[in-house]
């Protein structure tokens, strides 16, 4: 079962603009993370973000997270074409041990 | 070898037949996962490894999926009597579980499967 979902699903802007993505659980987390897929292959760590942080930032990604809301987002800024990939949150439970679940992802298309 | 490897890289095989996925981890890595994602679709939890602990396979979709991990290292999944509906790239993942509870998975490039 999915613990993530993301929104919107897909996302087209033009190079230059920033580009958000957002994403709800449903279940007590000890971090959220987000991955990129290229070319639907593997996926790449692009950030953590831990139940106790509110938000983090690296180099153009800003992540936020409401555990209240149980919702996190990313803000992709000064967004390029090589930026057009999928984005997925992951996230892993409070409740010990290590199971990562994903969820359905956004797939952003940047314009030149 | 420094990254996660997964072979065959595609298989191609028709209904009825068992295939099996091998995934090689990060040496050192503790932890290893699978997962299922169809055209399009979101990544769709099999299976994970923790060390020596009994895997949670809660994930596996029918008792014709099942995977073991030789020596806390190689994993391989194995699905019997292939169906159309297995047709999916399967991805593998490790990673090394650090303090506090966070731990970053690298993926390997996953095996394309195509039952016919």
């Amino acid at each position: 079962s999915q613990q993530g979902e993301e929104d919107p699903q897909a996302l087209s802007i033009q190079e230059g603009e920033n580009a958000t993505m957002n994403c709800s659980y449903k279940t007590s987390i000890n971090n959220l993370q987000w991955y990129r897929q290229n070319s639907g292959r593997g996926l790449v760590h692009l950030i953590l973000i831990r139940s106790n942080e509110r938000e983090k930032h690296s180099g153009r990604l800003r992540v936020t997270l409401d555990t209240s809301k149980k919702s996190s987002s990313l803000l992709i800024t000064a967004s390029r074409a090589a930026d057009t990939a999928s984005y997925f949150c992951a996230t892993g439970p409070n409740t010990g041990g290590f199971k990562t679940i994903f969820g359905a992802g956004t797939r952003l298309f940047v314009k030149a | 070898g420094a990254g996660v490897s997964q072979s065959p890289s595609n298989k191609v095989t028709e209904k009825g037949k068992d295939v099996e996925l091998r995934c090689d981890p990060i040496s050192g890595h503790t932890a290893l996962y699978w997962y299922r994602q169809s055209l399009g679709q979101g990544l769709e939890f099999l299976i994970y490894f923790q060390g020596n602990s009994a895997p949670d396979k809660s994930g596996l979709p029918s008792d014709r999926f099942s995977a073991e991990r030789t020596g806390g290292s190689v994993s391989t999944l194995t699905i019997q009597r292939t169906q159309q509906e297995d047709s999916a790239v399967y991805l593998c993942a490790s990673s090394f579980q650090g303090a506090r509870g966070a731990n970053v998975l690298t993926f390997g490039a996953g095996s394309r499967l195509t039952v016919l």
